[in-house]
């Protein structure tokens, strides 16, 4: 089991606004990172160090930090946005690096 | 561009090796760690361990001590992963990725993967 926690499926309708969470007590000391993978696809970082957004990333996606708790924020959920969303961080020792099991996004 | 082209698909015997490229460009190699991450069949990402190509420091995640060395080649930019002693369960997709900031696991960049097949 991962340090890092996702909830396994999350759905939004279309244009409505969706936050997926990552659990874990090591993002009371890590920032979190946030990657969107597509069926057959590599990953790609959609936010990373808490709330940074690559360029070419829509600035629908932000991302937020509380506590042991990291959330990605999507605001008016688009259908290109459906993927599979993958959480990571430090793990709770601090020299190594872990994801969450990832978090299924239907687009309704 | 930053690209990351990794070898080719690979089917191995149990107890066997494998080692799988990564070859760099668009950048300075010795300028960025590269870690590798896998994905089994359907399921989600692992981090195996990073590289550091300016120095030839590594970092293994505790499940592969002992059975995964990376390294590079800093003449043709390219980085290795070598994974012993295959069992099934070691069937996965591979990818390189760039970190983007040190090691702290922000990858910006990814290799396009590598299958590799542990069956008898």
């Amino acid at each position: 089991s991962s340090e890092l926690t996702q909830d396994p499926a999350v759905s939004v309708a279309l244009g409505q606004t969706v936050r997926i969470t990552c659990q874990g007590d090591s993002l009371r000391s890590y920032h979190a990172s946030w990657y969107q993978q597509k069926p057959g696809q590599a990953p790609v970082v959609v936010i990373y160090a808490k709330n940074n957004r690559p360029s070419g990333i829509p600035d629908r996606f932000s991302g937020s930090s509380s506590g042991n708790t990291a959330s990605l924020t999507i605001t008016g959920a688009q259908a290109e946005d459906e993927a599979d969303y993958y959480c990571n961080s430090r793990d709770s020792s601090g020299k190594h690096v872990v994801f969450g099991g990832g978090t299924k996004l239907t687009v309704l | 561009q930053v690209q990351l082209v990794q070898s080719g698909a690979e089917v191995k015997k149990p107890g066997a090796s494998v080692k799988v490229s990564c070859k760099a460009s668009g950048y300075t190699f010795t300028s960025f760690g590269i870690s590798w991450v896998r994905q089994a069949p359907g399921q989600g990402l692992e981090w195996m361990g990073w590289i550091s190509p300016y120095t030839g420091n590594t970092n293994y995640a505790q499940k592969f001590q002992g059975r995964v060395t990376m390294t590079t080649d800093t003449s043709t930019s390219t980085a290795y992963m070598e994974l012993r002693s295959l069992r099934p369960d070691d069937t996965a997709v591979y990818y390189c990725a760039r970190d983007a900031l040190g090691d702290q696991g922000v990858y910006d960049s990814w290799g396009q993967g590598a299958l590799v097949t542990v069956s008898s």
